[in-house]
């Protein structure tokens, strides 16, 4: 069956270390992979896209990696701070009208000062 | 800054009314969302909404769930006989293009509570 997997349902480290998440995927063959942050009671906020054919993309301090053989993605923040404490949730695409995203359920972070 | 608004931000309803939750997207976004949360759980796909007419639609969207787009501006999701179920967070959503290689942006939600 087809899965979206974000194996850490928490995660708690230290302000100024980095942080790594993971999204795990099985029978997909996404062309995009896309992670958002939401925060309690608020919608998701869009953070970054990667395509199939990228392996890495950044922003600030965000980066995301997308290993198609491996059907995962990783997504660091780097010099964390408690400010960055939410939900992260990676999702794809799996339609070929490119309109039918399925969201992974997320892994909490937080950053303790 | 252009942002997605809903209304109301919370409904309450009795199981078996019918309920519209309502969406103004982004003016000139093309492809249009709605997704739900039960509280705790994760996002799940409901819909999408290209040209006037549903693009996608998952397996939570039955006939008891409908979507229009009334006027330029307005997208709503109607329930017609609400259950206890049914109960979370409704989000919609918008995109410029197809979601799944452009940034969604997402309303603050409207909470509904069937009793």
């Amino acid at each position: 069956s087809q899965k979206i997997e974000q194996n850490s349902e928490a995660l708690n480290i230290q302000e100024g270390k980095t942080a790594t998440l993971t999204c795990n995927y099985t029978n997909y063959s996404p062309a995009y992979l896309q992670w958002y942050r939401q925060d309690p009671g608020r919608g998701p906020v869009f953070l970054l896209l990667i395509r199939e054919n990228e392996k890495e993309k950044r922003k600030e301090r965000l980066k995301v990696t997308f290993d198609t053989t491996l059907k995962q993605s990783l997504f660091h923040i780097t010099a964390s701070q408690p400010a960055d404490s939410a939900t992260y949730l990676c999702a794809l695409d799996v339609a070929s009208s490119a309109s039918k995203i399925i969201f992974g359920s997320g892994t909490r972070l937080s950053i303790r000062p | 800054e252009p942002e997605v608004t809903q209304t109301p931000s919370h409904q309450v309803t009795q199981m078996g009314q019918e309920v519209i939750l309502r969406c103004v997207p982004i003016s000139n976004h093309l492809y249009f969302y709605w997704y739900r949360q039960i509280l705790g759980q994760k996002v799940e796909f409901l819909v999408s909404f290209y040209n006037n007419e549903i693009s996608e639609k998952s397996e939570i969207f039955d006939d008891q769930f409908s979507v229009e787009r009334p006027d330029g501006s307005n997208f709503t999701l109607k329930i017609r006989s609400t259950k206890l179920e049914d109960s979370a967070m409704y989000f919609c959503a918008s995109s410029i293009l197809a979601g799944s290689y452009n940034e969604q942006f997402f309303g603050p939600g409207t909470r509904l509570t069937v009793l």
